[in-house]
């Protein structure tokens, strides 16, 4: 069965610095999004992303942060001077179309020191 | 902004029992609501995915329902297993394609 796949599994990274954290949507999927999760708290909505641009981003998605489709399978979140407060798990998901259910991949921890 | 809440937020249950867990949100302008597994560390395997023109749907020894008037959604486990430990997750979206989340139950189904 397809699936989201994410990489890397995990990111160290020191504060300050640039990081991009990688996915492949499911590949007859049109719409994309990135979700974060800070240990212990809910799940929430960064972006969603449609015919090579956004559709819709949440306050959280500040001028440090940035998605691009480089080519026809990666979708990437870049952020681009990383914070403390951005450790969370960042989770990419994709769906057929707006309506539809939203498959998960399985993260990528990401950890600012 | 949506606000979803689930109720409640942890529930322990002996093997065979049946359950329901409770979702609510605050705006019923919703295109659809979705249920979630998370098991520890990991992501967000999906359950159903219920449209607003639905009122159930079912998969396996799941059913779930959505009633968009009242703000909530409920999801029925039919005998439960050890296997269905984990937490569940509601999600329901704004008026694009945003989802707001709720805290999560986590479900513990003991042998």
């Amino acid at each position: 069965e397809p699936e989201v796949t994410q990489t890397p599994s995990h990111q160290v990274t020191q504060m300050g610095q640039e990081v991009i954290l990688r996915c492949v949507p499911i590949s007859n999927h049109l719409y994309f999004y990135w979700y974060r999760q800070i240990l212990g708290q809910k799940v929430e909505f960064l972006v969603s992303f449609y015919n090579n641009e956004i559709s819709e981003k949440s306050e959280i998605f500040d001028d440090q942060f940035s998605v691009e489709r480089p080519d026809g399978s990666n979708f990437t979140l870049k952020i681009r001077s990383t914070k403390l407060e951005d450790s969370a798990m960042y989770f990419c998901a994709s769906s057929v179309g707006r309506v539809d259910t939203q498959y998960f991949g399985p993260g990528t921890r990401l950890t600012v020191l | 902004k949506q606000e979803v809440t689930q109720i409640p937020a942890a529930l322990s249950v002996p093997e065979g029992e049946n359950l329901v867990l409770n979702c609510s949100f605050t705006d019923s302008a919703i295109y659809n609501l979705q249920w979630f597994r998370q098991d520890p560390g990991k992501g967000l395997t999906s359950l159903l995915l219920i449209q607003s023109s639905q009122r159930e749907q079912t998969s396996g020894r799941l059913n779930a329902s959505l009633d968009k008037s009242s703000g909530r959604s409920t999801l029925y486990i039919a005998a439960s297993q050890p296997g269905d430990s984990a937490t569940y997750l509601c999600a329901a979206p704004n008026t694009g394609n945003q989802f707001y989340f709720g805290t999560g139950t986590s479900l513990t189904v003991i042998p």
